[in-house]
């Protein structure tokens, strides 16, 4: 079946620092992928998509690349804010007639100033 | 905002009585989601639905069921109230496979 694997959080940061992100995944097919972000106390919001192998998908600073060789699509930021403090989930939708999406367990990030 | 609405946002009920969750969309779209979120499990897909009458089963289904009697609502039923269905309930909605797909604010349930 379909499934998303991502790291095992929480991860605490330093504002300025570099954030990965990792997020692999198992699907048959051509699936989409995406990274949602939650907020306190809030619903998840899209951060970023890739419909397509070697897409990169990009946003407030954000970006992934769809790596369909190595089963993965890791988020990164070069600088994080204390802003960025959230829940991120990794997701896919199988593609073709199949819309429903599967998600990560969500890695908890701390930006600390 | 994305036009999709929850109600209610926060309920406390006992074991054994019937719960009802409403998601109520403005958009249009075709395809509708129940899920639940809990720690260390991240979000599971109870049903869904792909159209006017036409819903069918997630990974963790059992104790639930669903309704949409029309576009714009899609409607959680939780037949017995049990303290394992105390969580946060999510609506979502999307077009397509490709499109976005929005997710309501939550419901948090809690089961006493």
């Amino acid at each position: 079946g379909n499934s998303v694997t991502q790291m095992e959080g929480p991860v605490t940061l330093s504002e300025e620092a570099f954030l990965t992100i990792n997020c692999t995944y198992t699907a048959t097919g051509y699936p989409s992928l995406f990274w949602y972000v939650q907020y306190p106390g809030e619903g998840l919001q899209l951060l970023l998509k890739a419909t397509k192998a070697d897409d990169k998908g990009s946003n407030k600073g954000f970006e992934a690349t769809y790596r369909k060789e190595t089963t993965s699509f890791h988020l990164e930021k070069g600088s994080v804010q204390v802003s960025d403090s959230a829940v991120y989930f990794c997701a896919l939708t199988p593609g073709g007639s199949n819309y429903k999406l599967t998600f990560g367990k969500g890695t908890l990030l701390t930006v600390n100033p | 905002d994305a036009g999709i609405t929850q109600s209610p946002r926060h309920k406390v009920t006992e074991t054994g009585t019937p719960v009802t969750l409403r998601c109520h969309q403005t958009e249009n779209h075709r395809y509708m989601y129940w899920y639940r979120q809990d720690p260390g499990h991240g979000l599971r897909l109870i049903h869904y639905s792909y159209g006017v009458k036409d819903t069918d089963k997630g990974e963790v289904s059992d104790g639930y069921s669903v309704s949409r009697s029309k576009t714009e609502d899609f409607l959680l039923t939780l037949e017995s109230a049990t303290s394992s269905q105390t969580s946060v309930y999510f609506c979502a909605m999307t077009e397509s496979a490709l499109d976005t797909i929005y997710f309501g604010e939550g419901s948090w349930l809690t089961v006493v």
